[in-house]
């Protein structure tokens, strides 16, 4: 009863460096979503996927690149780390016909920290 | 632009009852979801409201109405563990999720 996971929970990154968030699903799910939260503000989307081979950029998608090659899985691609990109990132799917409507199933989370 | 209003921050003691509120100026409206969100934890689903009206589901009842672009959430007998951040979200025109800030819900014994 897995649901969606992502990986890793925590990571300090140096600035300029590199990295990918792991997420995964096992629900067959056709949305996949990647939103940041920062303290005290709501959640913003960086990446969203209506289907395997289907990506589209969000609100905050600079600094941040996806894939989606398969229903499971939709990796975060961090490249050139900046402290602005310090976050919890949440990864999220949902099973709709036509956009979100469906309940959102979130991940645990991955705090970053780039110093 | 598009916007989603709710309070910072609100206090209740436990076994009392809190309402919520949330309004909401977006272009369109196709929904909107409350979600419960623990400290340190992800947000995990609690209603969906698109048509006008209150739902009610346990201790937990959510009112919608979309003439006036308002919603709250309606927590009855309250426990500690309600104690959480209460996130607001409306889906626009475009079938995009729309967050409010979130309200922080503090249970005093």
């Amino acid at each position: 009863n897995a649901g969606v996971t992502q990986t890793p929970k925590f990571r300090i990154l140096k600035i300029g460096q590199s990295m990918t968030l792991q997420c995964t699903q096992d629900m067959n799910h056709n949305y996949m979503y990647w939103y940041r939260q920062d303290p005290g503000m709501g959640l913003k989307l960086i990446y969203y996927s209506v289907g395997a081979g289907i990506t589209d950029k969000g609100e905050v998608p600079n600094g941040y690149n996806v894939s989606r090659s398969t229903t499971e899985d939709f990796p975060l691609r961090l490249e050139l780390a900046a402290p602005s990109q310090t976050s919890v990132y949440f990864c999220a799917s949902s099973y709709a016909l036509q956009g979100p409507i469906g309940e959102l199933f979130f991940g645990e989370g991955s705090r970053l920290t780039v110093l | 632009g598009q916007n989603i209003d709710q309070p910072t921050e609100m206090t209740a003691t436990e076994g009392a009852i809190v309402q919520i509120n949330c309004t909401y100026q977006t272009s369109g409206f196709n929904g909107l979801f409350w979600y419960q969100q623990h400290a340190g934890e992800a947000p995990t689903f609690l209603s969906y409201n698109v048509l006008d009206g209150l739902e009610e589901k346990g201790r937990f009842s959510s009112f919608l109405s979309r003439s006036k672009g308002y919603s709250y959430l309606l927590l009855k007998e309250l426990q500690m563990k309600d104690s959480a951040s209460y996130l607001c979200a409306v889906v626009d025109s475009n079938y995009q999720l729309i967050w409010g800030a979130g309200t922080k819900l503090i249970i005093k014994p």
